[in-house]
Protein backbone atom coordinates (compact mmCIF):
# COMPACT_ATOMS: atom_id res chain seq x y z
CA UNK A 1 0.00 0.00 0.00
CA UNK A 2 1.08 3.52 -1.40
CA UNK A 3 2.25 5.73 1.87
CA UNK A 4 2.97 9.53 1.61
CA UNK A 5 4.63 11.29 3.79
CA UNK A 6 5.34 15.17 4.45
CA UNK A 7 7.78 17.02 6.18
CA UNK A 8 7.45 19.52 8.40
CA UNK A 9 3.66 19.01 9.33
CA UNK A 10 3.93 22.83 9.80
CA UNK A 11 6.50 25.53 9.45
CA UNK A 12 6.67 29.17 9.89
CA UNK A 13 9.07 31.61 7.80
CA UNK A 14 9.67 35.77 7.77
CA UNK A 15 8.90 37.24 4.31
CA UNK A 16 11.41 36.90 1.33
CA UNK A 17 12.81 33.41 2.74
CA UNK A 18 12.89 30.85 0.24
CA UNK A 19 12.23 27.63 1.67
CA UNK A 20 11.84 23.61 1.00
CA UNK A 21 9.02 21.61 1.88
CA UNK A 22 9.42 17.66 1.48
CA UNK A 23 7.21 15.08 0.06
CA UNK A 24 7.97 11.19 0.32
CA UNK A 25 6.28 7.69 -0.81
CA UNK A 26 6.87 4.14 -0.30
CA UNK A 27 6.11 2.74 -3.69
CA UNK A 28 8.31 4.30 -6.75
CA UNK A 29 5.71 2.87 -9.56
CA UNK A 30 3.88 6.17 -9.81
CA UNK A 31 2.63 7.65 -12.24
CA UNK A 32 3.14 11.00 -11.80
CA UNK A 33 2.68 13.30 -8.32
CA UNK A 34 1.40 16.57 -8.02
CA UNK A 35 1.67 19.14 -5.65
CA UNK A 36 -1.58 21.34 -4.27
CA UNK A 37 -2.32 24.03 -2.54
CA UNK A 38 -5.28 24.82 0.18
CA UNK A 39 -6.39 27.59 1.77
CA UNK A 40 -8.67 27.05 5.16
CA UNK A 41 -11.91 26.39 3.98
CA UNK A 42 -11.56 26.06 0.49
CA UNK A 43 -11.10 23.21 -2.39
CA UNK A 44 -6.94 22.15 -3.52
CA UNK A 45 -5.61 23.64 -5.83
CA UNK A 46 -2.95 22.44 -8.57
CA UNK A 47 0.62 24.05 -8.36
CA UNK A 48 2.75 21.55 -10.05
CA UNK A 49 1.91 17.89 -12.05
CA UNK A 50 5.56 16.02 -12.73
CA UNK A 51 5.47 12.75 -14.79
CA UNK A 52 7.18 9.79 -13.32
CA UNK A 53 9.84 10.32 -16.19
CA UNK A 54 10.61 14.14 -15.30
CA UNK A 55 13.29 15.18 -13.04
CA UNK A 56 11.44 18.73 -12.04
CA UNK A 57 8.65 21.43 -12.79
CA UNK A 58 8.59 25.15 -12.37
CA UNK A 59 6.02 27.64 -12.44
CA UNK A 60 6.88 31.08 -11.32
CA UNK A 61 8.50 31.29 -7.89
CA UNK A 62 7.82 27.38 -7.19
CA UNK A 63 10.04 24.47 -8.72
CA UNK A 64 9.34 20.94 -7.61
CA UNK A 65 11.54 18.48 -8.21
CA UNK A 66 10.93 14.29 -8.36
CA UNK A 67 13.77 11.56 -7.30
CA UNK A 68 11.32 8.89 -8.22
CA UNK A 69 14.11 6.18 -7.21
CA UNK A 70 14.26 7.06 -3.90
CA UNK A 71 10.90 8.16 -3.64
CA UNK A 72 11.71 11.87 -2.83
CA UNK A 73 9.81 15.14 -4.11
CA UNK A 74 10.40 18.30 -3.03
CA UNK A 75 8.58 22.15 -3.20
CA UNK A 76 10.86 25.40 -3.55
CA UNK A 77 8.95 28.17 -3.08
CA UNK A 78 11.42 31.47 -3.82
CA UNK A 79 10.91 34.82 -2.08
CA UNK A 80 8.13 33.76 -0.02
CA UNK A 81 5.45 35.75 0.70
CA UNK A 82 2.40 36.27 3.18
CA UNK A 83 -0.11 35.08 0.14
CA UNK A 84 1.65 32.47 0.05
CA UNK A 85 0.13 30.98 3.42
CA UNK A 86 -1.71 27.97 3.47
CA UNK A 87 -1.40 24.32 3.21
CA UNK A 88 0.83 22.54 0.85
CA UNK A 89 -0.04 19.00 -0.23
CA UNK A 90 2.03 16.22 -1.90
CA UNK A 91 -0.11 12.83 -4.29
CA UNK A 92 1.36 10.34 -6.21
CA UNK A 93 -1.05 8.36 -8.65
CA UNK A 94 -0.14 4.50 -9.43
CA UNK A 95 1.52 3.71 -12.22
CA UNK A 96 -0.28 0.03 -13.24
CA UNK A 97 -3.41 1.55 -13.81
CA UNK A 98 -5.11 3.50 -16.39
CA UNK A 99 -7.03 5.80 -13.26
CA UNK A 100 -5.24 8.92 -11.67
CA UNK A 101 -6.19 7.42 -8.10
CA UNK A 102 -4.58 10.22 -5.75
CA UNK A 103 -3.04 8.69 -2.57
CA UNK A 104 -2.54 11.95 -0.29
CA UNK A 105 -0.01 13.41 2.24
CA UNK A 106 -1.03 15.18 5.41
CA UNK A 107 0.41 18.39 4.28
CA UNK A 108 2.40 21.08 5.38
CA UNK A 109 1.23 23.88 6.48
CA UNK A 110 3.17 27.18 5.87
CA UNK A 111 2.73 30.80 7.71
CA UNK A 112 4.79 33.74 5.75
CA UNK A 113 5.00 36.16 8.44
CA UNK A 114 5.07 39.97 7.05
CA UNK B 1 -11.38 25.13 -12.06
CA UNK B 2 -12.27 22.66 -14.95
CA UNK B 3 -15.66 23.77 -14.45
CA UNK B 4 -16.40 21.87 -11.37
CA UNK B 5 -19.25 22.50 -8.94
CA UNK B 6 -20.25 20.27 -6.15
CA UNK B 7 -24.10 20.39 -4.40
CA UNK B 8 -24.84 21.18 -1.79
CA UNK B 9 -21.99 22.89 -0.33
CA UNK B 10 -22.62 22.55 3.14
CA UNK B 11 -25.68 19.89 4.86
CA UNK B 12 -26.55 19.15 8.49
CA UNK B 13 -28.48 15.86 8.56
CA UNK B 14 -29.50 13.09 11.17
CA UNK B 15 -28.27 10.21 11.89
CA UNK B 16 -29.76 7.01 9.99
CA UNK B 17 -30.87 9.19 7.03
CA UNK B 18 -29.61 9.17 3.34
CA UNK B 19 -28.11 11.49 1.81
CA UNK B 20 -26.97 12.49 -1.86
CA UNK B 21 -24.38 14.68 -2.68
CA UNK B 22 -23.91 16.05 -6.37
CA UNK B 23 -20.41 16.49 -8.44
CA UNK B 24 -21.59 18.04 -11.86
CA UNK B 25 -18.48 18.88 -14.67
CA UNK B 26 -18.77 20.92 -17.77
CA UNK B 27 -16.34 19.61 -19.53
CA UNK B 28 -16.91 15.64 -20.08
CA UNK B 29 -13.47 14.49 -19.11
CA UNK B 30 -13.63 10.86 -18.51
CA UNK B 31 -12.37 10.22 -15.19
CA UNK B 32 -14.22 11.67 -12.18
CA UNK B 33 -13.38 10.72 -7.95
CA UNK B 34 -14.89 10.88 -4.72
CA UNK B 35 -12.56 12.07 -1.42
CA UNK B 36 -13.14 13.10 2.08
CA UNK B 37 -10.81 15.14 3.49
CA UNK B 38 -10.56 14.39 8.22
CA UNK B 39 -7.94 15.63 10.09
CA UNK B 40 -5.41 13.43 10.88
CA UNK B 41 -6.70 11.28 7.91
CA UNK B 42 -6.05 13.87 5.36
CA UNK B 43 -8.14 13.22 2.05
CA UNK B 44 -8.88 9.30 0.82
CA UNK B 45 -10.43 8.26 -1.79
CA UNK B 46 -13.75 6.59 -1.50
CA UNK B 47 -15.27 5.76 -5.55
CA UNK B 48 -14.41 6.90 -8.65
CA UNK B 49 -15.40 6.39 -12.31
CA UNK B 50 -13.91 5.55 -15.36
CA UNK B 51 -17.07 6.37 -17.49
CA UNK B 52 -20.67 6.24 -17.70
CA UNK B 53 -21.72 3.50 -15.72
CA UNK B 54 -18.35 2.63 -14.87
CA UNK B 55 -17.18 2.87 -11.21
CA UNK B 56 -14.92 1.38 -8.59
CA UNK B 57 -14.17 1.25 -5.05
CA UNK B 58 -11.34 3.12 -3.31
CA UNK B 59 -9.90 3.03 0.16
CA UNK B 60 -12.68 4.32 2.31
CA UNK B 61 -16.07 2.99 0.10
CA UNK B 62 -18.03 1.35 3.04
CA UNK B 63 -20.98 3.00 3.41
CA UNK B 64 -20.96 4.89 0.07
CA UNK B 65 -22.50 4.34 -2.92
CA UNK B 66 -22.03 6.00 -6.53
CA UNK B 67 -24.16 6.43 -9.71
CA UNK B 68 -23.22 7.94 -13.08
CA UNK B 69 -25.79 8.14 -15.82
CA UNK B 70 -24.41 11.21 -17.41
CA UNK B 71 -20.88 11.95 -17.75
CA UNK B 72 -21.19 15.33 -16.29
CA UNK B 73 -22.88 14.17 -13.45
CA UNK B 74 -21.22 11.87 -10.40
CA UNK B 75 -23.37 11.42 -7.24
CA UNK B 76 -22.17 9.96 -3.81
CA UNK B 77 -24.89 8.46 -1.73
CA UNK B 78 -24.55 8.01 2.25
CA UNK B 79 -27.09 4.80 2.35
CA UNK B 80 -27.47 5.64 6.55
CA UNK B 81 -25.48 8.66 7.70
CA UNK B 82 -23.58 7.75 10.51
CA UNK B 83 -21.11 10.25 12.74
CA UNK B 84 -18.33 8.84 11.69
CA UNK B 85 -19.35 10.02 7.92
CA UNK B 86 -18.69 14.41 8.94
CA UNK B 87 -16.26 15.56 7.00
CA UNK B 88 -15.78 17.62 3.79
CA UNK B 89 -16.10 15.48 0.52
CA UNK B 90 -14.67 16.66 -2.12
CA UNK B 91 -15.09 15.66 -6.23
CA UNK B 92 -12.36 15.56 -9.01
CA UNK B 93 -11.31 14.82 -12.38
CA UNK B 94 -8.51 14.41 -14.43
CA UNK B 95 -7.17 15.54 -17.01
CA UNK B 96 -6.43 12.82 -20.03
CA UNK B 97 -4.70 16.10 -21.92
CA UNK B 98 -2.59 17.15 -19.27
CA UNK B 99 -0.87 13.96 -17.91
CA UNK B 100 -4.08 12.68 -15.94
CA UNK B 101 -3.83 15.99 -13.70
CA UNK B 102 -6.34 16.54 -11.17
CA UNK B 103 -8.52 19.52 -10.41
CA UNK B 104 -10.85 19.97 -7.12
CA UNK B 105 -14.48 20.66 -6.57
CA UNK B 106 -14.80 23.40 -3.92
CA UNK B 107 -16.27 20.59 -1.37
CA UNK B 108 -19.73 19.83 0.76
CA UNK B 109 -19.32 20.17 4.65
CA UNK B 110 -21.42 17.66 5.84
CA UNK B 111 -21.63 17.47 9.20
CA UNK B 112 -24.20 13.90 10.40
CA UNK B 113 -25.51 14.85 13.97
Amino acid sequence: KQEVTQIPAALSVPEGENLVLNCSFTDSAIYNLQWFRQDPGKGLTSLLLIQSSQREQTSGRLNASLDKSSGRSTLYIAASQPGDSATYLCAVSPGKTSGSRLTFGEGTQLTVNP
Amino acid sequence: DAGITQSPRHKVTETGTPVTLRCHQTENHRYMYWYRQDPGHGLRLIHYSYGVKDTDKGEVSDGYSVSRSKTEDFLLTLESATSSQTSVYFCAISRSDRGREQYFGPGTRLTVT
